[in-house]
């Protein structure tokens, strides 16, 4: 157990939808950073925050947005999806920004139908 | 720029085989942290080791080992005598201030390790 709680687990929408994501991080960890892995794919970077401040993006659409609250949980929220935001997405906390290991979620799988 | 590339996308041994899992990767920085993680069936990502670009000493831990070269900016991982609980996703990633602080992930090798 990684210490990092993501819910949900799965999901199935249908396309046009819109989805949360929720994170909560490790306990002391300020860090949160948020992945997408679609099928046989690597994981791809989307966004970081840091202690409540975007600190780095990625190549993240701009269907997509996400947020850091003051008890350092964490929200990606999914708008207007289409079948090809399928994927999992994995959320990732560390204690510092960018010189620290990367502690995972279990992920949460979305299908959109 | 800033990119990992592991070129290996399957590589498919038998018990007790040693393998490398090759990691290349690409930085401005002179400052930066190296990992790898390992995915296995069930999904999970876990941590494997950390190196920062100062530190090339290779570090051994079991049957795990790492070798870490910045004269050809590469990053390899051995696993010595593996065994079937090693088939996994393996993924090598790079953090550095350039890259404006986020962790970027190769491809990952695909580990088969047949009994």
């Amino acid at each position: 157990d990684s210490g990092v709680t993501q819910t949900p687990k799965h999901l199935i929408t249908a396309t046009g939808q819109r989805v949360t994501l929720r994170c909560s991080p490790r306990s002391g960890d300020l860090s949160v950073y948020w992945y997408q892995q679609s099928l046989d794919q690597g994981l791809q970077f989307l966004i970081q925050y840091y202690n409540g401040e975007e600190r780095a993006k990625g190549n993240i659409l701009e269907r997509f947005s996400a947020q850091q609250f003051p008890d350092l949980h964490s929200e990606l929220n999914l708008s207007s999806l289409e079948l090809g935001d399928s994927a999992l997405y994995f959320c990732a906390s560390s204690v510092w920004d960018y010189t620290g290991e990367l502690f995972f979620g279990e992920g949460s799988r979305l299908t959109v139908l | 720029a800033q990119k990992v590339t592991q070129a290996q996308t399957e590589i498919s041994v038998v018990e007790k085989e040693d393998v490398t899992l090759d990691c290349v990767y690409e930085t401005r920085d002179t400052t930066y942290y190296l990992f790898w993680y390992k995915q296995p069936p069930s999904g999970e990502l876990v941590f494997l080791i950390r190196r920062n670009s100062f530190d090339e000493q290779n570090e051994i831990s079991g049957r795990y080992s790492w070798n870490f070269q910045k004269s050809t900016s590469s990053f390899n991982f051995t696993i010595t005598a593996s065994q079937v609980v090693d088939s996994a996703v393996y993924f090598c990633a790079l953090s550095d201030l350039t890259g404006g602080f986020k962790t970027i992930f190769g491809a990952g090798t695909r580990l088969f390790v047949k009994a």
